[in-house]
């Protein structure tokens, strides 16, 4: 089975500044990869995704992603914050089979001050 | 295109009472997960419906909680007797594919609270 273990429980850091919010996973074969980004008393929103293909992967609000097989990471970036970047960030690994289920990290908490 | 809905968005019961939360995924999306989210850590899969058939429940703790999705739409998940440990983010995601996941879409969660 696949698990995910995210490196850092929080993460503080000046607006502007450029953030890594890191993730590990664990799997004896190929996988799909996510981020997901929770903002205070809301559900997941897609931040991107990696399916197959590039490993450098876009997502949504300047983020973006690399796949590394040999270092089973998937580590997200972003070069220059902002204050409303602040909430939840969850990395998640499901099967490219099967039954399909998403099994996710502990999250990081991203804490942006002005 | 509307998104998953929950209800309600927040429950505060007492110990050994009973709660129902409910699910309306996104139109035509075959696949529902319902998912407990316990403050500080990640989402954990409970239940995992394609249509209405169970896919996966080997993580739903049977002796008290059920969830059934009629008719392959909405889905319904219920806690009997509610324990405190049961205080959670209840969320209900979808997704179209019936085979690899490539994406979910999660609703706001239910927010429980038992005392």
């Amino acid at each position: 089975a696949q698990s995910v273990t995210q490196l850092d429980s929080q993460v503080p850091v000046f607006e502007e500044a450029p953030v890594e919010l890191r993730c590990n996973y664990s799997s004896s074969v190929s996988v799909y990869l996510f981020w997901y980004v929770q903002y205070p008393n809301q559900g997941l929103q897609l931040l991107l995704k990696y399916l197959s293909g590039s490993t450098l992967v876009k997502g949504i609000n300047g983020f973006e992603a690399e796949f590394n097989k040999s270092q089973t990471s998937f580590h997200l970036r972003k070069p220059s914050v902002h204050i409303s970047d602040t909430a939840e960030y969850f990395c998640a690994v499901s099967p490219p089979w099967g039954n399909n289920d998403m099994r996710f990290g502990a999250g990081t908490r991203l804490t942006v001050k002005p | 295109e509307a998104g998953v809905a929950q209800s309600p968005r927040y429950k505060i019961i007492e110990k050994r009472q009973s709660v129902a939360f409910w699910c309306n995924p996104i139109s035509g999306h075959a696949t529902l997960y319902w998912y407990q989210q316990i403050l500080g850590q990640g989402p954990k899969l409970l239940i995992q419906f394609q249509n209405n058939g169970v896919v996966d429940d080997s993580q739903l703790p049977k002796d008290r909680f059920s969830a059934e999705r009629l008719k392959g739409v909405d889905s319904t998940l219920k806690i009997q007797p509610a324990k405190l440990e049961d205080s959670a983010v209840y969320l209900c995601a979808s997704s179209p594919a019936t085979g690899a996941l490539t994406e979910a879409f999660f609703g706001q969660g239910t927010r429980l609270t038992v005392v």
